[in-house]
C-alpha cells in the first residue's frame, strides 16, 4: 500500500533548467495538491486539481505548471528554475473532491535545490 | 483572507494530555478547521477536522468554540511519538482556493 509516491526524493537543478516533479497516489482519490516548503515555514499551495481533468491556481503558483495525467497522476513543472524555487516539495491527495483539505494524505517531499 | 493564529512552542509531559489552541477569529459559516502534523521533515500527517461540533478520533478530539473564532487540538496522552510540528489549517474560497496553513505550534513531548 504505497499511498503517495514522489520522485525524485531529491534534486538539484542549475538556474535555468526545466524539470518536472511526479506524483502517483493509488488510493483513487480524486483532489491532488502541490504544496512548497521553505525553511521554518509553513506549507504554501502552489496548485491544486479537484477531480481528473481540472487543475486550478493556488497561492503561489507563478513559475509553475501542472499535468493532471489521469486520476492517480499529477505533475509539476519548473520550466526555468531559479535559486527563489529552492524548496521541498510535497504532493497530496484526498478522495474528497473540490479540493477539501479533509483527510488528505502527503507524499514524503522532493527536496530541490536551484543553484 | 482567514488565517489562522498558533503558538510558535509548547511542552507537554508524557502522558499528560497536550492541548493545542488555534485562533481563526475570520473563518467564514460553512469553512471547516483542519488539523495536520508534521513530524521531523516528513509529509504533514492528517489528523481531524471539524465544522462547528466537537469530534473524537483515535488520534485526537477538536474542541471548537460557539462562535468558531478559537479551536483546541487535544492529544489526550501525549507520548515522545507526538512530538512533531501541529497545523490548524482553514480553507478559504473567496477570491479563490487557499489553504491557510501558518507556520503551526512545535509540541515537544518531554519524559
Amino acid at each position: 500500500n504505497a499511498g503517495v509516491t514522489q520522485t525524485p526524493k531529491f534534486q538539484v537543478l542549475k538556474t535555468g533548467q526545466s524539470m518536472t516533479l511526479q506524483c502517483a497516489q493509488d488510493m483513487n482519490h480524486n483532489s491532488m495538491y502541490w504544496y512548497r516548503q521553505d525553511p521554518g515555514m509553513g506549507l504554501r499551495l502552489i496548485y491544486y486539481s479537484a477531480s481528473e481533468g481540472t487543475t486550478d491556481k493556488g497561492e503561489v503558483p507563478n513559475g509553475y505548471n501542472v499535468s493532471r495525467l489521469n486520476k492517480r497522476e499529477f505533475s509539476l513543472r519548473l520550466e526555468s528554475a531559479a535559486p527563489s524555487q529552492t524548496s521541498v516539495y510535497f504532493c497530496a491527495s484526498s478522495e474528497f473532491g473540490e479540493g477539501t483539505m479533509a483527510e488528505a494524505f502527503f507524499g514524503q517531499g522532493t527536496r530541490l535545490t536551484v543553484v | 483572507d482567514a488565517k489562522t493564529t498558533q503558538p510558535t512552542s509548547m511542552d507537554c509531559a508524557e502522558g499528560r494530555a497536550a492541548n493545542l489552541p488555534c485562533n481563526h477569529s475570520t473563518i467564514s459559516g460553512n469553512e471547516y478547521v483542519y488539523w495536520y502534523r508534521q513530524i521531523h521533515s516528513q509529509g504533514p500527517q492528517y489528523i481531524i477536522h471539524g465544522l462547528k461540533n466537537n469530534e473524537t478520533n483515535e488520534m485526537a478530539s477538536l474542541i471548537i468554540t460557539e462562535d468558531r473564532k478559537s479551536s483546541t487540538l487535544i492529544l489526550p496522552h501525549a507520548t515522545l511519538r507526538d512530538t512533531a510540528v501541529y497545523y490548524c489549517i482553514v480553507r478559504v474560497t473567496a477570491g479563490g482556493f487557499k489553504t491557510i496553513f501558518g507556520a503551526g505550534t512545535r509540541l515537544f513531548v518531554k519524559a
